[in-house]
């Protein structure tokens, strides 16, 4: 089975500072792995994806992670926050099943950006 | 999101009552989720379904059953409300676990 951890359930930056959220992952196979972002009130939307091709991988809104399996992480960054990345990042973890193992979620990082 | 509608987005109900959340996808998508997310809990699965009649239960399915007539819609209820049950419930599609999930806008749920 899956897990994953991030670390730092709340994150805090200056506006057009480097944003990094940290994710680690277990699974006993080559994964699936998500960035997810929720802004308030809404659902959660796809930032990014890492499925097995091109380990730096590029997302919306100018985020990018990086899949490094000797570390099993998949940190999320941003090289100049904005006021408007203020929301929860969940990271996530596929092995490839679906079912209740489909997609397992860390329990989130809340992102806030200080002027 | 496109393809995928919950109903209502906010409900207050009294304790005790039944409540039913409805989940609808135009996607064709095989799997179908609910969540629900509270508060230093983060997304917790109540039940989930791989096809029509085919469904199962998540981490947190006491108090909650499903039902999945038709390919496009899922449906969550409660069959008497507690306070407990007072969140924010998010349905999810997948078909290919190597695009992810699709989530819905959620139903803020409030039981009084």
């Amino acid at each position: 089975a899956q897990s994953v951890t991030q670390l730092g359930s709340h994150v805090s930056v200056s506006e057009g500072a480097l944003v990094l959220l940290r994710c680690n992952y277990s699974s006993s196979v080559p994964p699936y792995l998500f960035w997810y972002v929720q802004y308030p009130n809404q659902g959660l939307q796809l930032l990014l994806k890492y499925t097995s091709a091109a380990t730096l991988v590029k997302g919306i809104n100018g985020f990018e992670a990086e899949f490094k399996k000797s570390e099993t992480s998949f940190h999320l960054t941003k090289p100049s926050a904005h006021m408007s990345d203020a929301a929860e990042y969940f990271c996530a973890v596929s092995d490839g099943g679906g079912g209740a193992d489909g997609l397992t979620f860390g329990k989130g990082t809340h992102l806030i950006i200080q002027p | 999101d496109a393809g995928i509608t919950q109903s209502p987005r906010h409900k207050v109900t009294e304790t005790g009552t039944p409540v039913t959340l409805r989940c609808h996808q135009t996607e064709n998508h095989r799997y179908m989720y609910w969540y629900r997310q509270d508060p230093g809990h983060g997304l917790r699965l109540i039940h989930y379904s791989y096809g029509v009649k085919d469904t199962d239960k998540g981490e947190v399915s006491d108090g909650y059953s499903v039902s999945r007539s038709k390919t496009e819609d899922f449906l969550l209820t409660l069959e008497s409300a507690t306070s407990s049950q007072t969140s924010v419930y998010f349905c999810a599609i997948s078909e290919n676990m190597g695009d992810g999930y699709t989530f819905g806008s959620g139903t803020r749920l409030t039981v009084v």
